[in-house]
C-alpha cells in the first residue's frame, strides 16, 4: 500500500535551517509529482511547494520562495524540503503529498512532521 | 491567485442529519476541485475529486457537485465517524485550500 513517511521536523531558532525528508513506498515514486503542504497550529492547510515526477519543474508559494528548496531522489524514493532563513510563521506540521495521475489533487498524504521555529 | 471561501466555518449537526458545505472560488476553476476530510492530529484524506468524483473506498453518503465558482459537499446522513474538518481545494491554477469547515456534534 502507498506510504509516505516524513521526518526531520525539529525545534529551530529563527534564521536557522532544517531539511525535511519524505520516504515513499508502495508505488512507483518516479511516476508521480509530489508536494509539500503545511498546517500551522489550529489553522488550515497551505500548499507550499511542488515538484514534477522527474524533478525538472518546481513551484513555490510566495511565502517560501527564495528560502525553501524542494528536491527529490527517485533512486531513493525520497522527497526533500530544504528550509533556510526560518521564521516564527513557518511553525507548522509539514505534510508531503502525492499528486494524482489524472489531475493535480493530492491522493495520498504522509502523517506530517512538526517544525517549530522559536528562540 | 485564486481564493477559496468555505461556508459555514463551523456546523453543528446530529447523527442522521443531511449536511451541506459550500465552497466558492474567486474565479472559475471549471471542475478542478477536491474535498478532503481531516480529523484532529491526522493527515487529510481525499474524499472527492473533479468536483463530483468519489474517491475509491469513500462511503457513498458523501457527494460533491458544482462547477465554475460554486461547489458543495453533501453528507446525506451524518455518521459518528464524520465529525471532522472538511477542506475544499482548487487545482486549476496552482493549489489553494479553503479555510475549512468544522462539523461538530450538536
Amino acid at each position: 500500500q502507498v506510504q509516505l513517511v516524513e521526518s526531520g521536523g525539529d525545534l529551530v531558532n529563527p534564521g536557522g535551517s532544517l531539511r525535511l525528508s519524505c520516504a515513499a513506498s508502495g508505488f512507483t515514486f518516479s511516476d508521480y509529482s509530489m508536494s509539500w503542504i503545511r498546517q500551522a497550529p489550529g489553522r488550515g492547510l497551505v500548499w507550499i511547494s511542488y515538484i514534477s515526477n522527474a524533478g525538472s519543474t518546481m513551484y513555490y508559494a510566495d511565502s517560501v520562495k527564495g528560502r525553501f528548496t524542494i528536491s527529490r531522489d527517485n533512486a531513493k524514493n525520497s522527497l526533500y524540503l530544504q528550509m533556510n532563513s526560518l521564521r516564527a510563521e513557518d511553525t507548522a506540521v509539514y505534510y508531503c503529498a502525492r499528486g494524482s495521475r489524472s489531475g493535480s489533487y493530492f491522493d495520498y498524504w504522509g502523517h506530517g512532521t512538526l517544525v517549530t521555529v522559536s528562540s | 491567485d485564486i481564493q477559496m471561501t468555505q461556508s459555514p466555518s463551523t456546523l453543528s449537526a446530529s447523527v442522521g442529519d443531511r449536511v451541506t458545505i459550500t465552497c466558492r472560488a474567486s474565479q472559475s476553476i471549471i471542475t478542478w476541485l477536491a474535498w478532503y476530510q481531516q480529523k484532529p492530529g491526522k493527515a487529510p484524506k481525499l474524499l472527492i475529486y473533479k468536483a463530483s468524483s468519489l474517491e475509491s473506498g469513500v462511503p457513498s453518503r458523501f457527494s460533491g457537485s458544482g462547477s465554475g465558482t460554486e461547489f458543495t459537499l453533501t453528507i446525506s446522513s451524518l455518521q459518528p465517524d464524520d465529525f471532522a474538518t472538511y477542506y475544499c481545494q482548487q487545482y486549476n491554477d496552482y493549489w489553494t485550500f479553503g479555510q475549512g469547515t468544522k462539523v461538530e456534534i450538536k
